[in-house]
């Protein structure tokens, strides 16, 4: 069964405070590996995809990395502007776009 | 502006009546889903349609039901039979069956007092 999990739940930054966020997945013929940004209320928001490990994709103060059991979501020097829910989900072999979604690390960040 | 509608934004329904939420999109995308949210889970899907007048059911299709009539719109019916409809529900498209970056609408609160 296809699994994903994401680390920490929720984490509390001070503005400048730069971090990372996990995202640990299990699918059978990974096909790609996609991060999204959900504020509240909201529906998510798309922010990248990464196809193959070591692959790196860069936007702002985020940078996702790809491993071959795990992704990481850096945020460099934060802003309050970069509070949100950050989800991550796996896509496996098979049709219909499967997509298996993490439960998000909810970030909040502070002055 | 390109995007999706969703429409409406909240619902409140009694026990035993159907309801349905709309899905309009103008990005010209094929594939068009529904997927739930739940507080501490993680989104999942519970239709999906790749071409007009097709749809599959996702991981959770019991007590709903769609429609794929036009290019444009995925309406979904949250049914009586849906034991625990109360969710937050969201609508997507892709430009192709095969991509993951999903465009999602601003969702649909359902409440069932």
């Amino acid at each position: 069964e296809d699994q994903v999990t994401q680390s920490p739940e929720a984490l509390r930054l001070q503005e400048g405070e730069s971090s990372s966020l996990n995202c640990s997945y299990t699918v059978s013929g990974l096909r790609g590996l996609f991060w999204y940004r959900q504020d509240p209320g909201k529906g998510p928001e798309f922010l990248f995809t990464l196809y193959s490990a070591g692959e790196e994709k860069e936007k702002e103060r985020l940078k996702a990395t790809l491993t071959k059991k795990e992704s990481f979501l850096h945020i460099t020097a934060p802003k309050p502007e970069d509070s949100a829910t950050y989800l991550c989900a796996a896509g496996s072999g098979g049709g219909g776009n499967k997509l298996t979604f993490g439960t998000g690390t909810q970030l909040k960040v502070e002055l | 502006d390109g995007g999706i509608t969703q429409s409406p934004k909240y619902l409140f329904r009694k026990e035993g009546q159907n309801v349905t939420l709309s899905c309009e999109q103008n990005l010209n995308h094929d594939a068009m889903y529904w997927y739930r949210q739940d507080p501490g889970q993680g989104l999942r899907l519970i239709y999906y349609s790749q071409i007009v007048n097709d749809f599959q059911k996702g991981d959770i299709a019991e007590g709903y039901s769609v429609s794929r009539e036009k290019k444009e719109s995925f309406p979904l019916t949250v049914t009586s039979a849906q034991k625990n409809p109360t969710a937050f529900y969201l609508c997507a498209s892709s430009p192709n069956s095969l991509g993951g970056e999903l465009f999602f609408g601003e969702g649909s609160r359902l409440t069932v007092l």
